[in-house]
């Protein structure tokens, strides 16, 4: 089984600052990872995943993750932040094992406030 | 243009009714989900769909049933509403393979009185 943790459940910002999303996953199988993002009233949106190779891996909107196996955490990072990006954040991940059949596990979440 | 949709977006009803959430989607994959959410909270997966006449409970109990008869639609069912299950329904789809991305629709937001 796995399970995932995001360490803050809100995190105000001020616009133009940086960001950094917390999440720490636990697995006994490696597992894929995910960060998708929701905006009010709207569905889930992929901003970025690891499957493999490099562990920095950069998505849509200037978001970018890095995964670190030993510390079995793949933060979010923003350099600077706009209105546009409150929103709630989620990670998930998935286990390389054909039986989970793409299932996802999700955080808690993380809401981003972005201040003016 | 290639989407999952989910109607209705909004849905408030008396307890003991029958619902329908309807989720379909336009890009003809195979693999199809149902995930609740709670207000502020994570998404549990309730049920999902390998393909047509397959179907399986997620890691959340439901009382809820699903449906897939064709391969772009996805219905799930209430057969009798009640307070606990006021909550948004998100429904999603990826394509067959190992891994491959889900794409979410908008959601269902139910509220039982």
């Amino acid at each position: 089984a796995q399970s995932v943790t995001q360490l803050d459940s809100q995190v105000p910002v001020f616009e133009e600052a940086p960001v950094e999303l917390r999440c720490n996953y636990s697995s006994s199988v490696s597992v894929y990872l995910f960060w998708y993002v929701q905006y009010p009233n709207q569905g889930l949106q992929l901003l970025l995943k690891y499957l493999s190779g490099s562990t920095l891996v950069k998505g849509i909107n200037g978001f970018e993750a890095e995964f670190n196996k030993s510390q079995t955490s793949f933060h979010l990072r923003k350099p600077s932040v706009h209105i546009s990006d409150t929103a709630e954040y989620f990670c998930a991940v998935s286990p390389m094992i054909k039986a989970a059949g793409n299932k996802l596990t999700f955080g808690g979440g993380t809401r981003v406030l972005v201040k003016p | 243009e290639a989407d999952i949709y989910q109607t209705p977006r909004y849905l408030v009803i008396g307890t003991g009714k029958k619902i329908t959430l309807e989720c379909s989607q336009t890009m003809g994959h195979d693999k199809m989900y149902w995930y609740q959410q709670d207000p502020g909270m994570e998404l549990h997966l309730i049920h999902y769909s390998y393909g047509v006449n397959s179907t399986e409970k997620g890691d959340l109990s439901s009382e809820s049933t699903v449906s897939r008869i064709r391969t772009e639609h996805f219905p799930l069912t209430l057969e009798s509403a009640r307070p606990s299950h006021t909550s948004q329904y998100l429904c999603a789809s990826s394509e067959r393979g190992d891994y491959n991305e889900q794409f979410f629709g908008p959601g269902t937001r139910l509220t039982v009185l």
